[in-house]
């Protein structure tokens, strides 16, 4: 019954190889977002997601490719993987609210790229 | 854009009340203030929100004075079970448009 869902939840992989991470989400959200998390812990938004359309798209080099086949799920692929690329990729979603408050984001667990 | 600016790193000990500060001079009319909790190996969690003066829930108090410039997450009595990274993210619904800022957070620790 997990709400926010990612996998896998470990990926090592070479250089210049590509990568899929899948995200789902079972909490009937509207929006869904990407994280990456750097060894520092500095937590950046990369996409976001509302009802499929890409809404936020932040500076990000275009080998990063999010795909919303529905609005329960936000896969992110990712081209000619390098070395910076390592770090830890968070989905999140939340619900967005009538009122001008900042919507709770729900995030998964996480997955750990490893880029050698 | 309403960025934050939070301490590094805080220590306590069991029992201890915690107070962060979060700094957030830019803060918008519209903004409101969020606090996630991020424990090693999982994704951050929601811990507390707030626009003006003083919230609390079943876990935390949030203090916000009048110029809104800053706030400050309480933790009352802590345990080993609160160390983790606190962020403080300001910003408005995704309707605002407001950018999504979670910066790097405050690494608290908590001793026996």
């Amino acid at each position: 019954d997990t709400a926010v869902s990612q996998t896998p939840k470990y990926l090592v992989t070479q250089m210049g190889n590509d990568k899929s991470i899948k995200c789902e989400q079972n909490l009937g959200h509207d929006t869904m977002y990407w994280y990456k998390q750097d060894s520092k812990k500095f937590l950046k938004i990369m996409f976001s997601y509302n009802n499929k359309e890409l809404i936020i798209n932040e500076t990000v080099p275009n080998r990063f490719s999010p795909k919303s086949p529905d609005k329960a799920h936000l896969n992110l692929h990712i081209n000619s993987l390098e070395l910076g690329d390592s770090a830890v990729y968070f989905c999140a979603s939340s619900q967005e609210q009538s009122g001008r408050e900042q919507e709770t984001q729900y995030f998964g667990p996480g997955t750990r790229l490893l880029v050698l | 854009l309403a960025k934050t600016t939070q301490p590094i790193s805080m220590d306590s000990y069991e029992g201890q009340e915690v107070n962060i500060t979060c700094s957030h001079n830019n803060i918008a009319t519209n903004d409101y203030i969020t606090w996630y909790q991020q424990f090693p190996s999982q994704g951050p969690r929601f811990i507390i929100q707030g626009y003006k003066t003083k919230v609390t829930n079943e876990v935390a108090s949030l203090f916000i004075p009048a110029d809104r410039k800053s706030s400050t997450l309480s933790l009352p009595r802590v345990s080993l079970s609160d160390t983790a990274v606190y962020y403080c993210l300001v910003g408005g619904g995704y309707s605002s448009a407001s950018k999504i800022i979670f910066g790097s957070g405050t690494r608290l620790s908590i001793r026996p």
